[in-house]
């Protein structure tokens, strides 16, 4: 069956814009995570939806960050006002339920100029 | 602090030696416990995984791990390392009262032919 797709694989911004981030999990997983991961870093967390519970946004860096995921499924993560440090993979993952086996999708690179 | 910790950022090994990744972590009480690689324009895949029972698990592609209460580890080797072994490999904890994936920063493997 098909993974987790993200898109776009790649965005190029400019600083002060706002973008928008895609993630469709496989079908049928209830969890999806999302996490950044910086140049030679590991992955941070930065939020996290399980079925209808209220979201763990804790990992949020800024609150031009937010995140959303529809019918439980589909979920877009947004970053306002980009900066320069905004750049990074982001990567989103889904599972079946809490602290199970997490699939990732590709990615999206985001570069703010 | 709670941490999951990769001491080693690079390693390089020849092609057919053995290896070990090393993989600590703070959590208290035994977390959940997993080991992702991410080759090259890839996303991470799950090598393998441990939950409870036997403290030696077997991954995809030849790898294993073991867990070590007594050490708070869960290193990753495999006997004989191929070229396409060359990746990142990630060590993710998921602590027993959370539902989130802490990873380490990360281990570069090069493989030298």
């Amino acid at each position: 069956g098909a993974g987790v797709s993200q898109s776009p694989s790649n965005k190029v911004t400019e600083k002060g814009k706002d973008v928008e981030l895609r993630c469709d999990p496989i079908s049928g997983h209830t969890a999806l995570y999302w996490y950044r991961q910086s140049l030679g870093q590991g992955l941070e967390f930065l939020i996290y939806f399980q079925g209808n519970s209220a979201p763990d946004k804790s990992g949020l860096p800024s609150d031009r960050f937010s995140a959303e995921r529809t019918g439980g499924s589909v979920s877009t993560l947004t970053i306002q006002r980009t900066q320069q440090e905004d750049s990074a993979v982001y990567l989103c993952a889904s599972s079946w339920g809490e602290r199970d086996t997490q699939y990732f999708g590709p990615g999206t690179r985001l570069t703010v100029l | 602090a709670q941490s999951v910790t990769q001491p080693d950022i690079h390693i390089t090994v020849s092609e057919g030696a053995s290896l070990e990744l090393r993989c600590n972590y703070s959590y208290g009480a035994t977390p959940y416990l997993f080991w992702y690689v991410q080759s090259p324009g890839q996303g991470l895949q799950l090598l393998l995984k441990y939950f409870s029972g036997d403290t030696l698990v077997q991954g995809i592609k030849g790898f294993e791990a073991e867990f070590k209460r007594s050490q708070s580890s869960f290193n990753l080797r495999k006997p004989s390392v191929h070229w396409s072994d060359a990746a990142e490999y990630f060590c993710a904890v998921v602590p027993l009262l959370d539902n989130k994936f802490y990873f380490g920063s990360g281990t570069k493997l090069n493989v030298k032919p």
